[in-house]
């Protein structure tokens, strides 16, 4: 497996644009979830599913942030409009089963000029 | 989550052992002790975990003080590729909770 896949992995986008992270997990993981670094707050969770269904997004900052996942493969984190301080690394990871070790993505870093 | 307690930083020579310390005082008898690093540049990878015994696999050992307060990952032979920030955390066993990432260790490697 290629593990889990994230693109674009550098994005750089203006003030008030739209902007789409994408995730393809890992075949066979019935967990996936969406983190964001940054140097100030570290790593923290946004949202996570399981079998695609949303089960806590209360990390997600403000209604700008939505997340879908709209089968076992695929996964999008929009910002819209995006702003400067959301500027930062987001991970997506995946993972299977109770207790899972999670396996991340190499990253997006989005810049918000 | 129980919260646990690193150094912020440590330094080893390479190809020696390296002890990285966690504390979590607070931990519940449910909770399991998990270790993820993260390399320059690179997502999160998961190291090792263990509930009260102590573990080993290919990257590493955990050893898990008699109370469960404390922890310490070993690393028996730290190589530059080691260089990364080693997070402790603790996960209870219901579902698969998310990683709750405190500030974690900054390991360093000298050649």
């Amino acid at each position: 497996d290629a593990g889990v896949i994230q693109s674009p992995r550098h994005e750089v986008t203006e003030m008030g644009q739209e902007v789409t992270l994408r995730c393809k997990p890992i075949s066979g993981h019935d967990y996936l979830f969406w983190y964001r670094q940054t140097m100030m707050r570290g790593l923290e969770l946004l949202i996570y599913f399981n079998n695609n269904v949303p089960i806590d997004d209360s990390g997600m900052p403000e209604d700008r942030f939505s997340a879908k996942m709209p089968n076992a493969s695929f996964s999008t984190l929009k910002i819209q409009p995006s702003e400067p301080r959301d500027s930062a690394v987001y991970f997506c990871a995946s993972s299977y089963g109770t207790g899972g070790e999670q396996y991340f993505g190499p990253g997006t870093r989005l810049t918000v000029t | 989550d129980a919260k646990t307690t690193q150094p912020n930083s440590m330094e080893s020579n390479e190809e020696e052992p390296v002890h990285l310390p966690c504390n979590h005082s607070t931990i519940s008898g449910t909770d399991y002790i998990h270790w993820y690093r993260q390399l320059p540049s690179q997502g999160p990878e998961y190291v090792i975990h263990g509930l009260t015994s102590n573990v080993n696999n290919r990257m590493a050992s955990l050893a898990i003080a008699e109370d469960r307060k404390s922890s310490t990952l070993i690393l028996h032979r730290a190589t530059l590729r080691d260089a990364a920030v080693y997070y402790c955390i603790l996960r209870g066993n219901s579902g698969n909770t998310p990683l709750v990432f405190g500030k974690g260790t900054r390991l360093s490697v000298i050649a």
